[in-house]
């Protein structure tokens, strides 16, 4: 059974360049989210998805972020421009969710090593 | 708004030396989950356990234990007979859930070094 998995491990690039992030989540799960985290500021949720729908976007933190989860089985996360300050490991997670039901735990993928210079 | 607060930002321990790893959280709902997760060298984050607010019995898993107690709004892990291999990060983590399930809130966790 593969966990969640999330490409590429480790991302160098230039300020001013775009970035793209890609997650696959574990088949059956319905719940996606997205995590950046930073020495400073720990784990903080970016965004999460239900059934591909953006849930809440409200810790993605400018207009550069942008993610997106054209089916079940694929998200993306895009920094345009990037900037030094968004150096950081960003981690993708997913979650089978059931109105009502226990929370289900979250399954984290390795995460993507991101440095802008 | 849920919050969690892990204190304590490093600990040095000795093998085979008892550790605890506080946590303390914040929610206004009466319905909730906690969580902890450790995150080894190697980056990944690994689930330990959920607990729902309902259930203030503590658990035993091998050397690892948790401590729940609603009066003090505390999550508290403690890891007995300390390895090597448990040096890590630990982050303590609430969701809250009154009408459905919402993300996890982690808190800043906890590097724990267990030195041989």
């Amino acid at each position: 059974d593969a966990g969640v998995i999330q490409s590429p491990r480790h991302e160098v690039t230039e300020m001013g360049q775009e970035v793209t992030l890609r997650c696959k989540p574990i088949s059956g799960h319905n719940s996606l989210f997205w995590y950046r985290q930073t020495m400073m500021r720990g784990l903080e949720l970016l965004i999460y998805f239900n059934n591909n729908v953006p849930i809440d976007d409200s810790g993605m933190p400018e207009d550069r972020f942008s993610a997106k989860m054209p089916n079940a089985s694929f998200s993306t996360l895009k920094i345009q421009p990037s900037e030094p300050r968004d150096s950081a490991v960003y981690f993708c997670a997913s979650s089978r969710r059931l109105q009502g039901a226990a929370n289900e735990k979250l399954f984290f993928g390795s995460g993507t090593q991101l440095s802008v210079l | 708004a849920q919050k969690v607060t892990q204190a304590q930002t490093e600990i040095s321990v000795v093998e085979k030396e008892d550790v605890t790893l506080d946590c303390v959280y914040e929610t206004r709902d009466t319905t909730y989950y906690l969580f902890w997760y450790k995150q080894p060298p190697s980056g990944e984050l690994v689930f330990l356990i959920r607990r729902n607010s309902f259930d203030e019995q503590n658990e035993i898993s091998g050397r690892y234990s948790w401590n729940f107690q609603k009066s003090t709004s505390s999550f508290n892990f403690t890891i007995t007979a300390s390895q090597v291999v448990d040096s890590a990060v630990y982050f303590c983590a609430l969701s809250e859930a009154p009408s459905g399930n919402t993300p996890l809130v982690f808190g800043k966790g906890t590097r724990l070094s267990v030195i041989a």
